[in-house]
């Protein structure tokens, strides 16, 4: 079935430092891509989605290129800021449905230090 | 209203009392979504309605979960006889049309369960 694994966490850098959380996917398929973000005491927040084979997603700062050849979507950003503390999921719609249940990867921990 | 409502944002729970969680999704959201969410963990898939119709129920983990959506708008997931392994985050999640890869999902801020 779908799966999605990502990168154990948890990950601590200093401002203005790169980011990489690396997230490789096992589907049916080629289906649509997404990060999705958890701030503190809030839901999850769609981040950013590609739909297709080497589009590449983009929201405030952050960027990922769906590779089908790796079966990978790894999110980066280029100097991370402390409000990106947060948990970013990868997940991806399916699961064999019609109707997109999300299959998510197990979280990753960013902690962002000034 | 703006957003995917949820609550209580926190249940506490004696170990076999039965708890409601209700959703209020986004006005006009044609498809809904339960997932739960253990600590440490990514949210995992329980059922799905399209309007008032339940048409996925394969993720409730024992016939103690129970969820509805009579009227095609608020939902509402039941739990019977709580145990402690039900302790979780329960979210809920809406979009406006059903399909693969076309439904973004907004998430409620979701219902902290503690079954002591």
């Amino acid at each position: 079935g779908d799966s999605v694994t990502q990168m154990e966490g948890p990950v601590t850098l200093s401002e203005e430092a790169f980011l990489t959380i690396n997230c490789t996917y096992t589907a049916t398929g080629y289906p649509s891509l997404f990060w999705y973000v958890q701030y503190p005491g809030e839901g999850l927040q769609l981040l950013l989605k590609a739909t297709k084979a080497d589009d590449k997603g983009s929201n405030k700062g952050f960027e990922a290129t769906y590779r089908k050849e790796t079966t990978s979507f790894h999110l980066e950003k280029g100097s991370v800021q402390v409000s990106d503390s947060a948990v970013y999921f990868c997940a991806l719609p399916g699961g064999g449905t019609s109707y997109g249940k999300l299959t998510f990867g197990q979280g990753t921990i960013l902690t962002v230090h000034p | 209203g703006a957003g995917v409502s949820q609550s209580p944002r926190y249940k506490v729970a004696k170990r076999g009392q039965d708890v409601a969680l209700r959703c209020d999704p986004i006005s006009g959201h044609v498809s809904l979504f339960w997932y739960q969410q253990a600590l440490g963990q990514g949210p995992e898939f329980l059922t799905y309605f399209q309007n008032e119709a339940q048409l996925d129920k394969s993720g409730l983990p024992s016939d103690r979960f129970f969820a509805e959506r009579p009227e095609g708008s608020v939902s509402t997931l039941k739990i019977q006889r709580t145990q402690q392994e039900d302790s979780a985050v329960y979210l809920c999640a809406s979009s406006f049309s059903a399909g693969v890869g076309k439904n973004i999902q907004y998430f409620g801020a979701g219902t902290r369960l503690s079954v002591l």
